[in-house]
């Protein structure tokens, strides 16, 4: 099977841009949770989805959002970005046993 | 609130050497999922092992193993014959009763496997 991807692999952008994600998860898998990694706060949950529907949030503002697609892809948006949203954006997907497998992450970085 | 703890930031080891990654954790949850993660450089994380809280018989895989013990809270990580390609950050995680709840991560530890 092939393993959750994720595009882009690298952005750069400025502040108060807006910045979309992807996530493609692993076939057969209906959950996707989405992390931020920075050297500060170390891995931090954002949001998870499943069958489309919003599960659980984590504690970020509300300019973090995130979409599931009917083929279980998801993309995440951070909008009016802040010099402190530069980060490995990691995402995950699980399925029945509920084991969250990792894609490479979007390493983004704001100017 | 749960809560992972890896008390080493950082490792180093000349190869072959044993080298034990400590993980404490806190859940108030009677039903929880222990984790083990390995993030090499190029920054996916992989997954290593999952343990349910109710079984706490240890596990061997190849040069891993891991000791579970509900009593002291741990779930630690032995890598035996450390080789250079162990180098990584490993991360402890933790999820709640359902299974479905997110992962809380601990800090991480660097492990530098040194030829």
């Amino acid at each position: 099977k092939a393993g959750v991807t994720q595009t882009p692999r690298y952005l750069i952008k400025t502040r108060g841009q807006q910045v979309t994600l992807s996530c493609s998860p692993i076939s057969g898998h209906r959950s996707v949770s989405w992390y931020q990694q920075t050297p500060g706060q170390g891995l931090q949950f954002l949001f998870e989805y499943f069958s489309e529907t919003q599960r659980n949030k984590g504690n970020f503002p509300g300019r973090f959002s995130g979409r599931q697609f009917s083929n279980s892809r998801s993309e995440m948006n951070v909008s009016t970005l802040e010099l402190g949203d530069s980060a490995l954006y990691l995402c995950a997907s699980s399925g029945v046993t509920h084991t969250q497998y990792f894609g490479p992450g979007t390493r983004l970085t704001v100017l | 609130a749960q809560k992972v703890t890896q008390a080493q930031t950082e490792i180093s080891v000349v190869e072959k050497e044993d080298v034990t990654l400590d993980c404490v954790y806190e859940t108030r949850d009677t039903t929880y999922y222990l984790f083990w993660y390995k993030q090499p450089p190029s920054g996916e994380l992989v997954f290593l092992i999952r343990r349910n809280s109710f079984d706490e018989q240890n596990e061997i895989s190849g040069r891993y193993s891991w000791n579970f013990q509900k009593s002291t809270s741990s779930f630690n990580f032995t890598i035996t014959a450390s080789q250079v390609v162990d180098s990584a950050v490993y991360f402890c995680a933790l999820s709640g009763n359902s299974g479905n709840t997110p992962l809380v991560f601990g800090k991480g530890t660097r492990l530098s496997v040194i030829a």
